[in-house]
C-alpha cells in the first residue's frame, strides 16, 4: 500500500521570502503521479503542481516548484516570493499509474498548514 | 462558471436524519469522486463512479449510497445521520486517462460542510 508522509505539521515564513515543504511517499510502482494542492481557509481544494514520475524534469509552476528525486522518494515544494495568499494547508498527494482513470486514487498526506507573515 | 459545483455548501443536521448533497460538474469528465475530510483534515476517497459506473468503494458504511445519473453528476445520500458524519465532503471529478498529460489530474468542488448534531 503507498503512504505519504509530511513531516511539517505548521511552517512560518515572511512574506517575500522562500520556503520548502517536505513530502515523502512509499510505494513499489514505478509509474505514478505527485500533486500538491493547497487549501486556503475557505476549504477549497485547489490544484497547485503535478508532477509525472517518468519525469526526470521538475515541474514549475509560477512562484512553485518541486524538486522530485524518486530514488529517495521524496517530492518537496518551493514556493518563492512567498505571498499572503499562499496561507493554506497544503497537501500532497499520490497516484497510481492506472490502466484508466476510473482506477485514480489520490493518497493524501496529512497536510502542512502554511502562515504567511507579513 | 464553476468547474465542480456542489450543494449545499454547509448543512446542519440532527442524528438519524437522512440528508443529500449534490454534485455537478461542468467540465465534460467521465469520472467523478466522493472524499471525505475529517475534523483533522485528513482527505480520504469515498466513492468514485466512471460513466455512471461504481469503481471504487473505501469501506465507506452502507448508508452512504452514492447515485450518479449521468456522468456530470454524482450525488451521496446518507441515511441515518451519525455524530461522527460530521465533516467536509468534497465531490472531484478528472477524465479517465492512464498515459501523459492531465488526464489522471483530479479537480475538486468547494466542498460540503456537514454538521450533525
Amino acid at each position: 500500500a503507498q503512504t505519504v508522509t509530511q513531516s511539517q505539521p505548521e511552517m512560518s515564513v515572511q512574506e517575500a521570502e522562500t520556503v520548502t515543504l517536505s513530502c515523502t511517499y512509499d510505494t513499489s510502482e514505478s509509474n505514478y503521479y505527485l500533486f500538491w494542492y493547497k487549501q486556503p481557509p475557505s476549504r477549497q481544494m485547489i490544484l497547485v503542481i503535478r508532477q509525472e514520475a517518468y519525469k526526470q524534469q521538475n515541474a514549475t509552476e509560477n512562484r512553485f516548484s518541486v524538486n522530485f528525486q524518486k530514488a529517495a522518494k521524496s517530492f518537496s515544494l518551493k514556493i518563492s516570493d512567498s505571498q499572503l495568499g499562499d496561507t493554506a494547508m497544503y497537501f500532497c498527494a499520490f497516484m497510481k499509474h492506472g490502466s484508466g482513470g476510473a482506477t485514480n486514487k489520490l493518497i493524501f498526506g496529512t497536510g502542512t498548514l502554511l502562515a504567511v507573515q507579513p | 462558471d464553476t468547474a465542480v459545483s456542489q450543494t449545499p455548501k454547509y448543512l446542519v443536521t440532527q442524528m438519524g436524519n437522512d440528508k443529500s448533497i449534490k454534485c455537478e460538474q461542468n467540465l465534460g469528465h467521465d469520472t467523478m469522486y466522493w472524499y471525505k475530510q475529517d475534523s483533522k483534515k485528513f482527505l480520504k476517497i469515498m466513492f468514485s463512479y466512471n460513466n455512471k459506473e461504481l469503481i471504487i468503494n473505501e469501506t465507506v458504511p452502507n448508508r452512504f449510497s452514492p447515485k450518479s445519473p449521468d456522468k456530470a453528476h454524482l450525488n451521496l445520500h446518507i441515511n441515518s445521520l451519525e455524530l461522527g458524519d460530521s465533516a467536509v465532503y468534497f465531490c472531484a471529478s478528472s477524465h479517465r486517462g492512464g498515459g501523459a498529460g492531465s488526464g489522471n489530474t483530479i479537480y475538486f468542488g468547494e466542498g460540503s460542510w456537514l454538521t450533525v448534531v
